[in-house]
């Protein structure tokens, strides 16, 4: 199993969907999970942190799954404006050699 | 807020110039990433560091060195720029292994 995998894409919905994403992740031991937005020819920005609680900030919903070890991205009332690639990130790796890796991300087009 | 600036947005180079791609944080972070970002490949992390003076190997490190001799600098060169390295370069930053990482605006590098 690759350490994180994302859904294969594109997705394409209409303004005013509910999309979900998926990531799963390989490392058992992992403690850090977060959620990237990437614009076309930009660099990633952060989108949001994803605690074991689970978080939400406004249209975004961000779970984490321990048991079946995977992250998830929910999305309601898309606008035009969400329109970008999304990457999950997790610390594949624990301990001294400990860092983040980042999936390939998944392009969202929304459409008018 | 955090601020990664990268020296340059563009650049052209010929093959077998040395480049050097320069990259400043301004947040005191320990941690310093370099990585490439290729069209269906995703981010690929290249070298990273933990520390002043400190480099560790990433996934495809071949062809590329780094060095950091301040701890709010990294930089990546290119030994002997080949077409193959033709890609955007994207440098990161983050306060620790387990803390989000913060972009530069990337360096799209065309080598001819």
């Amino acid at each position: 199993r690759k350490e994180v995998e994302q859904d294969p894409g594109p997705f394409n919905v209409p303004e005013g969907a509910t999309v979900a994403f998926n990531c799963t992740y390989s490392n058992s031991a992992s403690q850090s999970f977060f959620w990237y937005r990437q614009d076309c020819r930009k660099e990633p920005k952060l989108l949001m942190s994803v605690y074991s609680s689970g978080n939400e900030d406004g249209r975004f919903t961000a779970q984490l799954n321990r048991a079946s070890q995977y992250i998830s991205l929910l999305i309601r009332d898309s606008k035009l404006s969400d329109s970008a690639t999304y990457l999950c990130v997790v610390n594949g790796t624990t301990g001294a050699n400990s860092k983040l890796t980042f999936g390939k991300g998944i392009t969202l087009s929304v459409r008018p | 807020d955090v601020k990664v600036t990268q020296s340059s947005r563009y650049l052209v180079k010929r093959t077998g110039e040395k480049v050097f791609l320069e990259c400043v944080q301004d947040m005191d972070h320990e941690n310093m990433f370099w990585y490439r970002q290729d069209p269906g490949l995703g981010l690929r992390l290249i070298y990273f560091s933990y520390d002043v003076k400190m480099k560790e190997k990433g996934d495809i490190p071949e062809g590329y060195s780094v060095s950091r001799e301040k701890k709010e600098r990294f930089s990546l060169i290119l030994e002997s720029a080949s077409t193959n390295q033709t890609s955007m370069y994207l440098c990161a930053s983050s306060r620790d292994r387990y803390q989000p990482q913060h972009f530069g605006d990337g360096t799209r590098l065309s080598i001819l």
